[in-house]
């Protein structure tokens, strides 16, 4: 059973530069999370989806930062100018119904890093 | 204050040792504890789950949830070395987003 998957595992790009993020959630799972993670702040909740609906952008840091999930099965995050600060771990996770308080699946993260 | 506080350690502690981790919290409306497990360049995976007050056991961990103390544990009995890893706290309440610990470094040594 193949758990939430996410590419690329690491990003190293130059400051300025687009950057996209990509997911892709358990097969029936209804919500999807994009968390930021760094030694500082932890885990942080970017955004979430229910149903392919954004329900709660409100930790999405600024405008450089945007999230799609065009349909049940992918979705991106997407920084664009990047800047050195954004370097950090971003994680997406999913859950199988609508609650934010459910257990979450997370995937193993893409590793970026901004120069 | 964050809502959440814990400490960052790292704790070290021998093969065998009982490891207690714990996390501080400061909204008394939170219903939903849990444990996470995430071990170097992986995704965090849920360890134990509670809802409200009181024990859970499930083999060698036990979760706690004290909620008049706003404290919540988490024990490892016997340690072994697989268990070295980062542990979070995670806590919510109603249909609010979930609300993450910095994460506990644990290691385990033979």
């Amino acid at each position: 059973d193949a758990g939430v998957i996410q590419s690329p595992r690491h990003e190293v790009t130059e400051m300025g530069q687009e950057v996209t993020l990509r997911c892709k959630p358990i097969s029936g799972h209804n919500s999807l999370f994009w968390y930021r993670q760094t030694m500082m702040r932890g885990l942080e909740l970017l955004i979430y989806f229910n149903n392919n609906v954004p329900i709660d952008d409100s930790g999405m840091p600024e405008d450089r930062f945007s999230a799609k999930m065009p349909n049940a099965s992918f979705s991106t995050l997407k920084i664009q100018p990047s800047e050195p600060r954004d370097s950090a771990v971003y994680f997406c996770a999913s859950t199988p119904g609508t609650g934010v308080n459910q257990p979450q699946h997370f995937g193993d993260g893409t590793r970026l890093s901004i120069l | 204050q964050k809502e959440v506080e814990q400490d960052p350690g790292p704790l070290s502690v021998p093969e065998g040792a009982i490891v207690s981790l714990n996390c501080t919290y400061s909204n008394s409306a939170f219903q939903y504890f849990m444990w996470y497990r995430q071990y170097s360049r992986k995704g965090p995976e849920l360890l134990m789950y509670t809802y409200s007050s009181g024990n859970k056991e499930d083999g060698r961990f036990t979760a706690q949830v004290d909620k008049s103390s706003k404290y919540i544990s988490l024990f490892i009995r016997d340690s072994q070395p697989s268990d070295s890893a980062t542990y979070l706290c995670a806590m919510g309440a109603g249909t609010d987003k979930l609300i993450f610990g910095t994460g506990t470094r644990l290691q385990v040594f033979p």
